[in-house]
Protein backbone atom coordinates (compact mmCIF):
# COMPACT_ATOMS: atom_id res chain seq x y z
CA UNK A 1 0.00 0.00 0.00
CA UNK A 2 1.28 3.58 0.20
CA UNK A 3 3.19 5.09 2.37
CA UNK A 4 5.37 7.89 3.59
CA UNK A 5 8.42 6.94 5.68
CA UNK A 6 11.00 8.74 7.29
CA UNK A 7 15.09 7.29 7.33
CA UNK A 8 15.94 8.68 10.49
CA UNK A 9 13.76 9.62 14.01
CA UNK A 10 15.95 12.44 15.20
CA UNK A 11 18.97 14.64 13.71
CA UNK A 12 21.09 17.03 15.49
CA UNK A 13 22.97 19.59 14.13
CA UNK A 14 25.21 22.48 14.87
CA UNK A 15 23.59 26.24 14.68
CA UNK A 16 24.97 27.66 11.34
CA UNK A 17 25.37 23.95 9.66
CA UNK A 18 23.15 22.88 6.74
CA UNK A 19 20.38 20.52 7.59
CA UNK A 20 19.65 17.85 5.26
CA UNK A 21 16.28 15.83 6.26
CA UNK A 22 15.22 12.50 4.05
CA UNK A 23 12.02 10.95 2.90
CA UNK A 24 11.23 7.78 1.31
CA UNK A 25 8.03 7.41 -0.35
CA UNK A 26 6.46 4.37 -2.03
CA UNK A 27 3.38 5.39 -4.24
CA UNK A 28 4.84 6.13 -8.08
CA UNK A 29 1.43 8.05 -8.65
CA UNK A 30 2.35 10.79 -6.02
CA UNK A 31 2.34 13.78 -8.01
CA UNK A 32 2.99 16.47 -5.39
CA UNK A 33 4.67 16.68 -2.29
CA UNK A 34 4.96 18.81 0.65
CA UNK A 35 7.31 19.45 3.75
CA UNK A 36 5.85 20.73 7.10
CA UNK A 37 7.14 22.02 10.08
CA UNK A 38 5.40 21.23 13.52
CA UNK A 39 6.68 23.05 16.33
CA UNK A 40 5.33 22.09 20.21
CA UNK A 41 1.81 23.08 20.79
CA UNK A 42 0.94 23.94 17.11
CA UNK A 43 -0.35 22.47 14.28
CA UNK A 44 2.12 21.49 11.06
CA UNK A 45 3.28 24.88 9.15
CA UNK A 46 3.67 24.62 5.32
CA UNK A 47 7.40 24.93 4.32
CA UNK A 48 7.89 24.15 0.90
CA UNK A 49 6.08 21.96 -2.06
CA UNK A 50 7.17 20.36 -5.15
CA UNK A 51 5.21 18.82 -8.17
CA UNK A 52 6.46 15.73 -10.09
CA UNK A 53 7.48 17.25 -12.92
CA UNK A 54 10.27 19.08 -11.10
CA UNK A 55 13.23 17.79 -9.40
CA UNK A 56 14.05 20.92 -7.21
CA UNK A 57 12.61 23.55 -5.75
CA UNK A 58 14.33 26.88 -3.72
CA UNK A 59 12.81 28.72 -1.13
CA UNK A 60 14.44 31.40 1.63
CA UNK A 61 16.65 29.12 3.37
CA UNK A 62 14.94 26.05 2.38
CA UNK A 63 15.81 23.69 -0.84
CA UNK A 64 12.77 20.52 -1.82
CA UNK A 65 14.83 17.83 -4.18
CA UNK A 66 12.75 14.88 -5.56
CA UNK A 67 14.37 11.96 -6.79
CA UNK A 68 11.56 9.97 -8.52
CA UNK A 69 13.67 6.80 -9.71
CA UNK A 70 14.59 6.12 -6.11
CA UNK A 71 11.08 7.71 -4.70
CA UNK A 72 13.05 9.78 -2.29
CA UNK A 73 12.37 13.44 -1.05
CA UNK A 74 14.90 15.80 0.92
CA UNK A 75 14.61 18.78 2.70
CA UNK A 76 17.80 20.89 2.90
CA UNK A 77 17.74 24.22 5.39
CA UNK A 78 20.95 26.56 4.71
CA UNK A 79 22.68 27.88 8.14
CA UNK A 80 20.24 25.95 10.75
CA UNK A 81 18.51 28.39 13.32
CA UNK A 82 17.70 27.62 16.55
CA UNK A 83 13.98 28.11 15.47
CA UNK A 84 14.33 25.75 13.09
CA UNK A 85 13.93 23.36 16.00
CA UNK A 86 10.73 21.11 15.00
CA UNK A 87 9.37 18.07 13.90
CA UNK A 88 9.28 18.03 10.06
CA UNK A 89 6.98 15.66 8.29
CA UNK A 90 7.04 14.76 4.58
CA UNK A 91 3.37 14.47 2.71
CA UNK A 92 2.38 13.24 -0.34
CA UNK A 93 -0.73 13.60 -2.59
CA UNK A 94 -1.99 11.30 -5.02
CA UNK A 95 -3.33 12.41 -7.77
CA UNK A 96 -6.86 11.81 -7.71
CA UNK A 97 -7.12 11.42 -3.87
CA UNK A 98 -8.13 14.68 -4.20
CA UNK A 99 -6.69 16.80 -0.60
CA UNK A 100 -6.01 13.49 1.16
CA UNK A 101 -2.15 13.68 2.50
CA UNK A 102 -0.42 10.42 3.44
CA UNK A 103 1.97 11.56 6.06
CA UNK A 104 5.41 10.38 7.05
CA UNK A 105 6.02 10.06 10.64
CA UNK A 106 8.08 12.56 11.24
CA UNK A 107 11.52 13.62 12.35
CA UNK A 108 12.84 15.75 15.69
CA UNK A 109 15.56 18.18 14.18
CA UNK A 110 17.42 19.53 17.14
CA UNK A 111 19.86 22.96 16.68
CA UNK A 112 22.62 22.60 18.88
CA UNK A 113 23.90 26.46 19.99
CA UNK B 1 -5.57 37.02 6.36
CA UNK B 2 -6.40 34.83 9.09
CA UNK B 3 -5.57 31.17 9.30
CA UNK B 4 -7.53 28.13 9.90
CA UNK B 5 -8.92 28.51 13.75
CA UNK B 6 -9.94 25.53 15.66
CA UNK B 7 -12.37 25.52 18.93
CA UNK B 8 -12.06 24.32 21.46
CA UNK B 9 -8.64 24.38 21.53
CA UNK B 10 -8.52 21.30 24.74
CA UNK B 11 -11.26 18.81 25.62
CA UNK B 12 -11.58 16.45 28.08
CA UNK B 13 -14.09 14.05 27.79
CA UNK B 14 -15.07 10.22 29.16
CA UNK B 15 -15.01 7.18 27.66
CA UNK B 16 -18.76 6.67 26.11
CA UNK B 17 -19.07 10.06 25.53
CA UNK B 18 -19.61 12.01 22.21
CA UNK B 19 -17.38 15.24 20.81
CA UNK B 20 -18.15 17.93 18.05
CA UNK B 21 -14.58 19.66 17.37
CA UNK B 22 -15.02 22.88 14.97
CA UNK B 23 -12.72 24.31 12.49
CA UNK B 24 -13.22 27.40 10.34
CA UNK B 25 -11.33 27.83 7.11
CA UNK B 26 -8.86 30.27 5.63
CA UNK B 27 -11.30 32.67 4.20
CA UNK B 28 -11.99 31.99 0.63
CA UNK B 29 -10.69 27.77 0.91
CA UNK B 30 -13.52 25.55 0.32
CA UNK B 31 -11.88 22.18 1.38
CA UNK B 32 -11.43 21.41 5.12
CA UNK B 33 -9.47 18.32 5.90
CA UNK B 34 -9.66 16.82 9.22
CA UNK B 35 -6.40 14.29 10.28
CA UNK B 36 -6.18 13.00 13.68
CA UNK B 37 -2.19 13.13 15.09
CA UNK B 38 -1.26 10.80 17.75
CA UNK B 39 2.76 9.48 18.53
CA UNK B 40 2.25 5.91 17.81
CA UNK B 41 0.20 6.66 14.62
CA UNK B 42 1.48 9.93 13.20
CA UNK B 43 -0.76 12.18 11.26
CA UNK B 44 -3.77 10.13 9.72
CA UNK B 45 -6.32 11.39 7.28
CA UNK B 46 -9.99 11.20 8.39
CA UNK B 47 -12.18 13.10 5.76
CA UNK B 48 -12.52 15.81 3.45
CA UNK B 49 -15.45 18.60 2.90
CA UNK B 50 -15.69 20.39 0.03
CA UNK B 51 -18.71 22.41 -1.10
CA UNK B 52 -20.48 20.77 1.89
CA UNK B 53 -20.28 17.24 0.29
CA UNK B 54 -17.58 14.70 1.62
CA UNK B 55 -15.34 14.21 -1.21
CA UNK B 56 -12.66 12.26 0.53
CA UNK B 57 -12.71 9.68 3.47
CA UNK B 58 -9.82 7.76 5.60
CA UNK B 59 -10.14 4.52 7.39
CA UNK B 60 -11.75 5.76 10.41
CA UNK B 61 -15.14 3.64 12.28
CA UNK B 62 -18.21 4.92 11.16
CA UNK B 63 -17.92 6.90 14.70
CA UNK B 64 -16.28 9.65 13.59
CA UNK B 65 -18.45 11.77 11.46
CA UNK B 66 -18.15 15.49 9.97
CA UNK B 67 -20.13 17.68 8.39
CA UNK B 68 -19.28 21.17 6.21
CA UNK B 69 -21.70 24.08 6.15
CA UNK B 70 -22.22 27.01 3.25
CA UNK B 71 -19.43 29.40 4.88
CA UNK B 72 -17.09 26.35 4.44
CA UNK B 73 -16.83 26.28 8.29
CA UNK B 74 -16.65 22.20 9.25
CA UNK B 75 -17.46 19.97 12.34
CA UNK B 76 -16.20 16.86 13.01
CA UNK B 77 -18.05 14.36 15.96
CA UNK B 78 -16.83 11.80 17.21
CA UNK B 79 -19.40 9.48 19.25
CA UNK B 80 -19.05 6.86 21.75
CA UNK B 81 -15.75 7.90 22.87
CA UNK B 82 -12.67 5.26 23.35
CA UNK B 83 -9.63 5.72 25.01
CA UNK B 84 -7.99 5.22 22.28
CA UNK B 85 -9.47 8.55 20.86
CA UNK B 86 -6.91 10.94 22.99
CA UNK B 87 -5.53 12.64 20.17
CA UNK B 88 -4.51 15.90 18.46
CA UNK B 89 -7.35 16.66 16.15
CA UNK B 90 -6.22 18.71 13.09
CA UNK B 91 -8.14 21.17 10.16
CA UNK B 92 -6.29 22.05 7.38
CA UNK B 93 -8.23 24.03 4.71
CA UNK B 94 -7.11 24.39 0.94
CA UNK B 95 -8.05 27.10 -1.81
CA UNK B 96 -7.03 23.96 -4.44
CA UNK B 97 -6.95 20.13 -3.90
CA UNK B 98 -2.76 20.50 -2.77
CA UNK B 99 -1.74 22.73 -0.54
CA UNK B 100 -3.22 22.88 2.92
CA UNK B 101 -3.09 24.97 5.73
CA UNK B 102 -3.26 23.81 9.13
CA UNK B 103 -4.98 24.74 12.15
CA UNK B 104 -3.54 24.88 16.20
CA UNK B 105 -5.20 21.45 16.61
CA UNK B 106 -7.93 20.29 19.15
CA UNK B 107 -6.25 18.35 22.14
CA UNK B 108 -8.80 15.72 23.40
CA UNK B 109 -8.14 13.14 26.07
CA UNK B 110 -10.63 10.69 26.64
CA UNK B 111 -10.35 9.68 30.19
Amino acid sequence: GESVGLHLPTLSVQEGDNSIINCAYSNSASDYFIWYKQESGKGPQFIIDIRSNMDKRQGQRVTVLLNKTVKHLSLQIAATQPGDSAVYFCAENIAGANSKLTFGKGITLSVRP
Amino acid sequence: KAGVTQTPRYLIKTRGQQVTLSCSPISGHRSVSWYQQTPGQGLQFLFEYFSETQRNKGNFPGRFSGRQFSNSRSEMNVSTLELGDSALYLCASSLNPDTQYFGPGTRLTVL
